[in-house]
C-alpha cells in the first residue's frame, strides 16, 4: 500500500492553456474523489467516482473541468482554458466502502497549480 | 444546509500545554459522519478520526481525545501535552447521510506549538 499518488506535484501554466492531472488511488479502493483547496481554506469537493462511474459532481466543476476514471483505476482531472482563479491545490482521495468507524478517506499530497 | 464552523483561525501554545480545537457543525440529517484531519506543512491531509452520528462515546487515542456532543452540534478535539510536531492546520469535516459521498470541510485551525 503506497498511498494515493498524484502527478505532477507542481504545475505552472499560462492563462488559457489546458492542464491535466493524474491520481493513482490505493489499489483496493473503489472510490475516488477530487477536491480543490485554496490558500487559507478547507478543501472543497469537486467530484466523486465509484469504480469508473462518476456519481457526483459539484457545481464548482464548471464546463472547463472534466474528470475521468477509465477502468476504475487511476483518474485524470483536466482543466481547459485555465484562468487565474483556477490556481489552487488539487487533492485526490480514495476510500473503500465502509470498513468500520475508524476508516477514513486517504488523501494524496496534491497538485499545486499556478496560472500566470 | 450542511456546514462546518471552526471559529479558531490560529492557536499558539507552548510545548506541553493542552489545547482544544473547536468544531461546530450543521446538518438536518439524522445520520452523518464527522472527521478530523491534520495538514502539516508538507500539505498531505492525514486522517485522524471518524465518528458516526449514532456513536456519542468520546474517543481517546494517545495524546488525542475527541468530545462529540450532539446537543450542541460540536465535535471538539483536544491534544494533551502538545509537542512541536503537532504544529499543523487541523480540519474538521462532515459527511451527510444518504447518497452523497462528499466531505464538507471547515476552514481549519492553524496550531503552532512553540518549543
Amino acid at each position: 500500500d503506497t498511498g494515493v499518488s498524484q502527478d505532477p506535484r507542481h504545475k505552472i501554466t499560462k492563462r488559457g492553456q489546458n492542464v491535466t492531472f493524474r491520481c493513482d488511488p490505493i489499489s483496493e479502493h473503489n472510490r475516488l474523489y477530487w477536491y480543490r483547496q485554496t490558500l487559507g481554506q478547507g478543501p472543497e469537493f469537486l467530484t466523486y467516482f465509484q469504480n469508473e462511474a462518476q456519481l457526483e459532481k459539484s457545481r464548482l466543476l464548471s464546463d472547463r473541468f472534466s474528470a475521468e476514471r477509465p477502468k476504475g483505476s487511476f483518474s485524470t482531472l483536466e482543466i481547459q482554458r485555465t484562468e487565474q482563479g483556477d490556481s489552487a491545490m488539487y487533492l485526490c482521495a480514495s476510500s473503500i466502502r465502509d470498513r468500520g468507524p475508524n476508516y477514513g478517506y486517504t488523501f494524496g499530497s496534491g497538485t499545486r497549480l499556478t496560472v500566470v | 444546509a450542511q456546514k462546518v464552523t471552526q471559529a479558531q483561525t490560529e492557536i499558539s501554545v507552548v510545548e506541553k500545554e493542552d489545547v482544544t480545537l473547536d468544531c461546530v457543525y450543521e446538518t438536518r440529517d439524522t445520520t452523518y459522519y464527522l472527521f478530523w484531519y491534520k495538514q502539516p506543512p508538507s500539505g498531505e491531509l492525514v486522517f485522524l478520526i471518524r465518528r458516526n452520528s449514532f456513536d456519542e462515546q468520546n474517543e481517546i487515542s494517545g495524546r488525542y481525545s475527541w468530545n462529540f456532543q450532539k446537543s450542541t452540534s460540536s465535535f471538539n478535539f483536544t491534544i494533551t501535552a502538545s509537542q512541536v510536531v503537532d504544529s499543523a492546520v487541523y480540519f474538521c469535516a462532515l459527511k451527510a447521510g444518504g447518497a452523497t459521498n462528499k466531505l464538507i470541510f471547515g476552514t481549519g485551525t492553524l496550531l503552532a506549538v512553540q518549543p
